[in-house]
């Protein structure tokens, strides 16, 4: 089982719809949890972080995390065509000199 | 604010050359520091963990004698790449963790290298 797991995808949804990106992970002592865009041929862009369970809204992105469940989730509204890209979640663990686990990332597609 | 620079953001080398490649935090300290690899199509993988001051950790399967970290200070990292061959040529990005964060990293424009 991979530590952080991802749906590669290619997720497609129409402009204007919601899409939603699912990402689990399988270490419990995971504190806090990232979602990163990544176009192609561009470097990761961090667009949501979440450290504590519930939902965290920033604009047109929602963050969801259950830690009783290992889950974090990220929903776009009004997907547009610019959202585009591969969609990274990414875990922390204390005491992992700060590194980062990596999902393989989520295609996703808003088509006009 | 949490800008990352990279330079260059893309070059060209022989085989057998080396090539330095700067990540610097430039408007936070950062603690730590990370060099990652990216082939088309594939996705990111840690080659090393560099904290100032400090050696570098590389991660299994990275040749420390090839890829040379330096983390001079706390907005200042470089990477060498050492004596290039062409299956070196990948897209190099680092990034940094803020000194005060909770271990969220921000990435660099990253630098594609390619060996001739």
């Amino acid at each position: 089982q991979k530590e952080v797991e991802q749906n590669s995808g290619p997720l497609s949804v129409p402009e204007g719809a919601i899409a939603s990106l699912n990402c689990t992970y399988s270490d419990r002592v995971s504190q806090s949890f990232f979602w990163y865009r990544q176009y192609s041929g561009k470097s990761p862009e961090l667009i949501m972080s979440i450290y504590s369970n519930g939902d965290k809204e920033d604009g047109r992105f929602t963050a969801q995390l259950n830690k009783a469940s290992q889950y974090v989730s990220l929903l776009i509204r009004d997907s547009q065509p610019s959202d585009s890209a591969t969609y990274l979640c990414a875990v922390s663990r204390a005491g992992n000199n700060r590194k980062l686990i990596w999902g393989l990332g989520t295609s996703l597609a808003v088509n006009p | 604010g949490a800008v990352v620079s990279q330079h260059p953001s893309w070059v060209i080398c022989k085989s057998g050359t080396s090539v330095k490649i700067e990540c610097r935090s430039l408007d936070f300290q950062a603690t730590t520091m990370f060099w990652y690899r990216q082939f088309p199509k594939q996705s990111l993988m840690l080659m090393a963990t560099s904290n100032e001051g400090s050696k570098a950790t590389y991660e299994q399967g990275v040749e420390k004698d090839k890829f040379l970290i330096n983390h001079a200070s706390l907005t200042l990292s470089t990477l060498t790449v050492t004596s290039a061959h062409p299956e070196d040529s990948s897209f190099y990005i680092c990034s940094a963790g803020p000194l005060q964060g909770k271990y969220e990293q921000y990435f660099g424009p990253g630098t594609r290298l390619t060996v001739t």
